[in-house]
């Protein structure tokens, strides 16, 4: 079952513009949720998260929006640098000790 | 940050033979560990949960027998692909927990089973 998504399997930005990346999920009971970097064979490097109780977290270049009432966040990269080019993955866990769900991931490409 | 490290990163073994992924945390205990698995383009699929101590928690459609897991130690956590097969060809990846939400990755493990 697929509790997170990721609808935009790519998205395409011009270097110094926005990327928005999108990611929804339906399990009421996710409390924390996390943004994931990820370049070819190798692993995920964690990028930013945001606890249920926020609805906005903010890192430098990087801002993840969190909408409860929608079970939909977002991570906002201002401006976006060729070098954020990667797959990034949307990741969601309900409790301290219980595992993580990851949506499908989307292909970020970043043009000089 | 915290600091995973998988091995190997890749490995091609003969059909039938098993393989063992190690994964450890270099500076911290790890009271979780998890075992992913990524198809080409797909996303991380989670495989089974390990605490230390105890027996591994598999997910639905994951063979525990195929897919061995080990946690013996609060850094070491072992992942064996018995009797394999070219279809477990695929990209292995271990994540371990410190008590807190947030999961550290390893690189990851190339296994192409010939």
């Amino acid at each position: 079952d697929q509790q997170v998504k990721q609808n935009s399997p790519s998205l395409s930005v011009q270097e110094g513009r926005i990327s928005i990346l999108n990611c929804d999920y339906t399990n009421s009971m996710f409390d924390y949720f996390l943004w994931y970097k990820k370049y070819p064979a190798e692993g995920p490097t964690f990028l930013i998260s945001i606890s249920s109780i926020k609805d906005k977290n903010e890192d430098g270049r990087f801002t993840v929006f969190l909408n409860k009432s929608a079970k939909h966040l977002s991570l906002h990269i201002v401006p976006s640098q060729p070098g954020d080019s990667a797959v990034y993955f949307c990741a969601a866990s309900a409790g301290n000790n219980n595992d993580m769900r990851f949506g499908a991931g989307t292909r970020l490409t970043v043009k000089p | 940050g915290a600091v995973v490290s998988q091995h190997p990163s890749w490995v091609i073994c003969k059909s039938g033979t098993s393989v063992k992924i190690e994964c450890r945390s270099l500076d911290f205990q790890a009271t979780t560990m998890f075992w992913y698995r990524q198809f080409p383009k797909q996303s991380l699929m989670l495989m089974a949960t390990s605490n230390e101590g105890s027996k591994a928690t598999y997910e639905q459609g994951v063979e525990k027998d195929k897919f061995l897991i080990n946690h013996a130690s609060l850094t070491l956590s072992t992942l064996t692909v018995t009797s394999a097969h070219p279809e477990d060809s695929s990209f292995y990846i271990c994540s371990a927990r410190d008590g807190r939400v947030r999961a550290f990755f390893g690189q990851g493990t190339r296994l192409t089973v010939v």
